[in-house]
């Protein structure tokens, strides 16, 4: 069963207005999470992380929002831009007992930013 | 700085057959991991390396092996390959354990 899920397989946004990106997931053990950026015919690239023990992560237009009562994050941009234009993917991480870095990775969504 | 670099780009094989897929890193990272992603589906991990020497099992290991005979190189290995092991394969590595895993740019393997 998908212990990360994001529900939304696709957003179009304005040029300029905020993008929100949500995901959700079911172990309540997992306490670093991700979001990563994916062009095609490209690896995912790492964008802006959180750590449970945080709620909130900003990094220039994107901000991290982490409800781990409601084991839901959110990734904004703002303001959006075209070549804001991938795949985003969320991932959680739950390290193993050997200490390497077990990430699980939701579905995708695609966000489509409009001139 | 190359950073991930992976392998073939491109391969089909014929079902039965075998081959193996390279993942160079030239960062100094000492963990590498294997991931495959499929459609509708997240990435999954295969199999870990925590240093030069070790290899684990991640959430989808059967039907592969790994190697990992030098701290830059991260092989995967498909000894009899299968229709349900066609995907798109991504090799990452990392400095730390908790740190942010860097990607190749992928093989796309279709297994006919």
């Amino acid at each position: 069963d998908q212990q990360v899920k994001q529900n939304s397989p696709s957003l179009s946004v304005q040029e300029g207005r905020i993008s929100i990106l949500n995901c959700d997931y079911t172990n309540s053990m997992f306490d670093y999470f991700l979001w990563y950026k994916k062009y095609p015919a490209e690896g995912p690239t790492f964008l802006i992380s959180i750590s449970s023990i945080k709620d909130k992560n900003e990094d220039g237009r994107f901000t991290v929002f982490l409800n781990k009562s409601a084991k839901h994050l959110s990734l904004h941009i703002v303001p959006s831009q075209p070549g804001d234009s991938a795949v985003y993917f969320c991932a959680a991480s739950e390290l193993s007992q050997t200490g390497a870095n077990n990430l699980f990775f939701g579905t995708g969504t695609r966000l489509t930013v409009i001139p | 700085n190359a950073g991930v670099t992976q392998t073939p780009k491109f391969r089909v094989l014929k079902t039965g057959q075998s081959m193996t897929l390279l993942c160079a890193q030239d960062m100094n990272h000492e963990y590498m991991y294997w991931y495959r992603q499929d459609p509708g589906m997240g990435l999954r991990l295969i199999h870990y390396s925590v240093g030069e020497g070790t290899t684990a099992k991640g959430e989808v290991p059967d039907g592969y092996n790994v190697s990992r005979l030098k701290k830059q190189n991260f092989l995967l290995g498909l000894e009899s390959a299968a229709p349900s092991q066609t995907s798109v394969y991504f090799c990452a590595s990392s400095y730390f354990a908790n740190s942010p895993l860097h990607f190749g740019n992928g093989t796309r393997l279709t297994v006919t």
